[in-house]
């Protein structure tokens, strides 16, 4: 049973270009989270989704981020126009169960994507 | 106030000790709470999950919940250099998974 996977695990775009991130969630999973973190920072919530449906989104910046979970493939994290600003380590988690549904609400993390804009 | 707070550190402790690591939390609707290990340039890695008051172990570590409270914490026995790493404590609100900054350990020889 794999575990969460994450493509690509480096990605280096210049200014201006889009950035996108893949994100498989664990065999039976239907929930997915993504983050942002900075070096020595912690994790920083950016959206919640379900399959075909954005449940959370109140971490995403309004502007140039976008993120889908098409109910086949992989998760897509977008980011057009990138800056400097956004480079940091994106990872996202996966889980069989909404926050609100008790137990075994438990995420696992894939290896992340480290996104370098120059 | 931050929905999941935790002390930066680091905590220094010695080989062989007990390392305590606390954590509040604001939303009281909370239900499930989480303890990740995350090793410098790594992903988290999740350690030890509890959903109801008290104590659960798991081998050298123990997890508190107090909902009354509203505190976690996790506890390390014999403590060791391997176990060096942030430490984030997590979450569940009505609609995500909320993480603390961290809490950075230390295990000196």
């Amino acid at each position: 049973n794999a575990g969460v996977m994450q493509n690509p695990r480096h990605l280096v775009r210049r200014r201006g270009q889009e950035a996108r991130l893949r994100c498989s969630p664990m065999k039976g999973h239907s929930h997915v989270y993504w983050y942002r973190q900075l070096p020595e920072e912690g994790l920083k919530f950016m959206v919640y989704l379900q399959k075909e449906n954005i449940i959370d989104e109140s971490g995403m910046p309004k502007e140039r981020f976008s993120a889908e979970f098409p109910k086949e493939g992989p998760s897509i994290l977008r980011i057009q126009q990138v800056v400097r600003g956004d480079s940091a380590a994106y990872f996202c988690a996966s889980s069989p169960y909404s926050p609100n549904q008790g137990l075994n609400t438990e995420a696992f993390f894939g290896q992340g994507t480290r996104l370098t804009v120059v | 106030q931050k929905e999941v707070e935790q002390n930066s550190g680091p905590l220094s402790v010695p080989e062989g000790a007990i390392a305590s690591l606390n954590c509040t939390y604001s939303d009281r609707g909370s239900q499930s709470f989480f303890w990740y290990r995350q090793y410098s340039g790594k992903s988290p890695e999740l350690i030890m999950s509890i959903y109801s008051n008290g104590d659960k172990e798991d081998g050298r570590f123990t997890a508190q919940l107090n909902k009354a409270s509203q505190y976690v914490s996790l506890l390390i026995r014999d403590s060791q250099p391997s176990d060096s790493a942030t430490y984030l404590c997590a979450g569940t609100g009505a609609s995500k998974l909320t993480f603390g900054t961290g809490t950075r350990l230390q295990v000196t020889l």
